[in-house]
């Protein structure tokens, strides 16, 4: 069942600016992960953030997670046009090997 | 990194027949491979958890004779959709995990149409 819920739902942003994407989630975690899923094609793996971390750097990729909030952020700084994609977050099904995603954020970068 | 295919990536199909979509992790074994299903402009919903050599486990609301999957061996993973109808029609995903490790790794999807 779906547990996360992601806001916004569509961000349209230009290029060179930074995208913020927010998911709220429900149950208690070991690990929230974001993926990336281009327009009809499969999901990619982005960052994985575990419980007892606060905060995570991959590259332009910035992630926070606030498990007093049940609540993760993704920023992708200094976009371009190829990030344009919808992401999601998603939380492991108490501890197990499934894993439940949230609603997703549709991002469009313009050049 | 780990590479799993999909065959085939798009099938049109008339209702009441059957297809088979087929997942493989091309360079790793996967004893536990997810079946998930997408309608436009939504998230993934799983569908079962296939595990090699053992029935899967299907969701709540998922009907097990509907959607028929095997994992005969380590590396390939099958889902029938048997007598399709127009409402079957979506984005089918796999996803494969490797033992020890957090992330899944997705095929690329195979998108279903039923006439």
């Amino acid at each position: 069942s779906q547990q996360g819920e992601e806001d916004p739902q569509a961000l349209s942003i230009q290029e060179g600016e930074n995208a913020t994407m927010n998911c709220s989630y429900k149950t208690s975690i070991n690990n929230l992960q974001w993926y990336r899923q281009n327009s009809g094609r499969g999901l990619v793996h982005l960052i994985l953030i575990r419980s007892n971390e606060r905060e995570k750097h991959s590259g332009r990729l910035r992630v926070t997670l606030d498990t007093s909030k049940k609540s993760s952020s993704l920023l992708i700084t200094a976009s371009r046009a190829a990030d344009t994609a919808s992401y999601f977050c998603a939380t492991d099904d108490s501890g197990g090997n499934k894993l439940v995603f949230g609603a997703g954020t549709i991002l469009r970068v313009k050049s | 990194g780990a590479v799993v295919s999909q065959h085939p990536s798009r099938v049109i199909c008339k209702s009441g027949t059957s297809v088979k979509i087929e997942c493989r992790s091309l360079d790793f074994q996967a004893t536990t491979m997810f079946w998930y299903r997408q309608f436009p402009k939504q998230s993934l919903m799983l569908m079962a958890t296939s595990n090699e050599g053992s029935k899967a486990t299907y969701e709540q609301g998922v009907e097990k004779d509907k959607f028929l999957i095997n994992h005969a061996s380590l590396t390939l993973s099958t889902l029938t959709v048997t007598s399709a109808h127009p409402e079957d029609s979506s984005f089918y995903i796999c996803s494969a995990f490797i033992q020890g490790a957090y992330e899944q790794y997705f095929g690329p999807g195979t998108r279903l149409t039923v006439t």
